[in-house]
């Protein structure tokens, strides 16, 4: 099936720290989600992106949809401890009525 | 709250019995999706509905598993016999699809131990 590499696998930062992370396929995708997943809860949705270059935000969350359809990337700005979790990029592909494809995640802590 | 509901939000049980889960989608929602997540990994889709159709089913459904939609609404997920290696977070999620553009929100999940 299709697979979504996710990058990095993890990463600590310190509170107030900047992060970016992204998310490759081998497939073009027409639709990018960025959700972001606390322990024992279920994915909560961040971000959508449906156009090729797409650039959208949501509070000091920034994601775009890549050029080329096979990429996208989440940035954290100013990051603080309550952003710690696992942060999903999901993609649909463009044929037809596909489900979601989910990458691995990136684990995030945020060290005070 | 309108987000979607999972029951039970635990379970646990022994191998051989048989599970059955219940979703309630967001109401205007016309498609509900079953996802299975394992530790250290995303979500796996397992099949989806729209309105009581069940469209599509992955590879990863074996034949004891079974999903129903009845009326559109609700879903449930039923394992029968159940092994360890169902053992996982199983969750649902509902989308409206507006021109093509699809969002899909996640319930809390059910998590199944089997012993």
């Amino acid at each position: 099936g299709q697979q979504l590499n996710q990058s990095p696998q993890s990463m600590f930062i310190q509170e107030g720290e900047d992060v970016s992370m992204n998310c490759t396929s081998s497939s073009i995708f027409n639709t990018w989600l960025w959700y972001k997943q606390d322990p024992g809860e279920g994915p909560v949705l961040l971000i959508a992106l449906y156009k090729a270059g797409e650039l959208t935000s949501n509070g000091r969350l920034t994601a775009q949809f890549g050029i080329t359809r096979k990429d996208s990337f989440l940035n954290i700005s100013a990051s603080i401890p309550s952003d710690v979790g696992i942060y999903f990029c999901a993609g649909q592909l463009p044929s037809g009525n596909t489900p979601l494809v989910f990458g691995k995640g990136t684990r995030l802590s945020v060290i005070a | 709250d309108t987000g979607v509901s999972q029951d039970p939000r635990h379970k646990i049980t022994k191998r051989g019995q048989n599970v059955t889960f219940r979703c309630d989608p967001i109401s205007e929602h016309n498609r509900l999706y079953w996802y299975r997540q394992t530790l250290g990994q995303g979500p796996e889709f397992l099949t989806y509905f729209q309105n009581e159709a069940q469209l599509e089913k992955s590879r990863l459904l074996s034949d004891r598993f079974s999903a129903e939609r009845p009326k559109g609404s609700f879903s449930t997920l039923e394992i029968q016999r159940t092994e360890q290696g169902d053992s996982a977070m199983y969750l649902c999620a509902s989308s409206l699809v507006i021109a093509q553009n699809e969002k899909l929100f996640f319930g809390s999940g059910t998590q199944l131990s089997v012993l």
